[in-house]
């Protein structure tokens, strides 16, 4: 079946380094999704792509789609202790339109 | 916060109880969701209802009987749990279309001893 794998599982980076996660999926994705999950919280939307190599910025949150929309990357420049929780992907499958999400990246800042 | 709330917010149980999670959306939205995260895994998505009807459920333990009576309100009852039950419960609402944006709720603790 349809699997959305992330990569690292866990990052741990020093306060100010950049940070990436990766969100690979074994079939083509008609959107792609981020969320972020504070410890201790639940998952909140952080932005939706849909067009094939579409980049979106956030503050100093940059997230690709892919040419093909089989993956995504969230890049985080001068990480800050605020950016800590985990990051999931999450699309919909373009044949069956199934609604999956990846596996998730911990990431951890120390000060 | 997000318009999505649950209740308990934690629950510990014994494998022979009964109880029920309860969620509810002021969203408006027309589809809802329950999920599961444990501490070693992805978001486990259990069932989907749109508009009331259960659409999706993804091999779940007939343990766990979802319920939703209106396109606001969703629980899961549960019954004769296994201590590997033990997880995060969280409910979620979208807008049924292009993007199912999902809207989460702080999730129940859940603790079968």
């Amino acid at each position: 079946g349809q699997q959305v794998m992330q990569i690292p599982q866990y990052q741990h980076v020093q306060e100010g380094e950049d940070f990436t996660t990766y969100c690979n999926s074994s079939t083509t994705l008609s959107n792609i999704q981020w969320y972020k999950q504070r410890p201790g919280g639940h998952p909140v939307f952080l932005i939706q792509l849909v067009k094939s190599g579409e980049v979106k910025k956030q503050k100093r949150l940059t997230f690709q789609f892919g040419e093909a929309k089989k993956n995504s990357s969230l890049h985080i420049t001068a990480t800050q202790t605020t950016d800590v929780g985990t990051y999931f992907c999450a699309g919909h499958d373009s044949g069956t339109y199934k609604y999956i999400f990846g596996t998730g990246t911990r990431l951890k800042v120390l000060a | 916060e997000t318009g999505v709330t649950q209740t308990p917010r934690h629950l510990v149980m014994g494998m022979t109880n009964k109880k029920s999670l309860k969620c509810e959306q002021h969203l408006g939205h027309n589809a809802m969701y329950w999920y599961k995260q444990s501490a070693k895994k992805p978001l486990e998505l259990m069932f989907v209802y749109n508009f009331k009807e259960q659409t999706e459920n993804n091999s779940v333990p007939s343990r766990f009987s979802p319920e939703c009576p209106n396109s606001s309100h969703l629980f899961l009852h549960l019954h004769t749990l296994q201590p590997e039950d033990s997880a995060l419960y969280l409910c979620a609402s979208s807008q049924p279309g292009a993007t199912d944006t999902q809207y989460f709720g702080p999730g129940t603790r859940l603790t079968v001893l």
